[in-house]
């Protein structure tokens, strides 16, 4: 059985650019969770993400967006970077919307300078 | 106030001892408690899982939850070097999204 794959682990970017993380979902689940995880602090939900539509959003603002694609796997992309993005981002697989236990990769670091 | 408070610590123990960790939550629609461990540079695991009010013991851990009081304890008992890590409290209504606490780091002393 193969868990949560994510790439990249680390990145840096600078303020005002774009970026995209990607997340594999553990075999046998339809659905994607993103998390961010601040310095210090636990994660935070962003958005889920269930056949391929978005079922659910945190208070994160549009610059924040998402894909997934039929093989279940998942981008997160943001834009117009900003200091404070700088954090663990997390993707959690599931099977179905309930998250009962969510399967969480081990995350790419994102460094905005 | 957040929906789930959690002391960051840290949380300095002998090998061997009791630990106790605690949350409170405000969300009175909570239905299910978790803990997940986050290992350094890793990402959480879940360690416990509960639904409503009650106790769940698996192995040398015990969840405890405390509606009245929402009220949330995580305890291990005998300690081991291993166990350091990041302890994380979660709840959630049986929605789609997980309201997670800081965390508290734990290290445990050889």
């Amino acid at each position: 059985e193969t868990g949560v794959t994510q790439s990249p682990t680390h990145l840096i970017k600078t303020r005002g650019q774009q970026v995209t993380l990607r997340c594999s979902s553990q075999s046998g689940h339809n659905t994607v969770s993103w998390y961010q995880q601040a310095l210090g602090q636990g994660p935070q939900f962003i958005f889920q993400y269930y056949r391929e539509e978005e079922n659910g959003r945190g208070n994160f603002p549009p610059r924040f967006s998402g894909l997934q694609f039929p093989n279940y796997s998942s981008e997160l992309n943001v834009n117009a970077l900003e200091l404070d993005d700088s954090a663990l981002y997390l993707c959690a697989s599931t099977a179905g919307t309930w998250t009962g236990e969510l399967f969480f990769g081990e995350g790419s670091r994102l460094t905005v300078l | 106030q957040k929906e789930v408070e959690q002391d960051p610590g840290p949380l300095s123990v002998p090998e061997g001892a009791i630990v106790s960790l605690n949350c409170t939550y405000s969300n009175s629609a909570f239905q299910y408690f978790m803990w997940y461990r986050q290992y350094s540079r890793k990402g959480p695991e879940l360690l416990m899982y509960t639904y409503s009010s009650g106790n769940k013991e698996d192995g040398r851990f015990t969840a405890q939850v405390d509606k009245s009081s929402k009220y949330i304890s995580l305890f291990i008992r005998d300690s081991q070097p291993s166990d350091s890590a990041t302890y994380l409290c979660a709840s959630h209504t049986g929605g789609f999204k997980t309201i997670f606490g800081a965390g508290t780091r734990l290290f445990v002393k050889a």
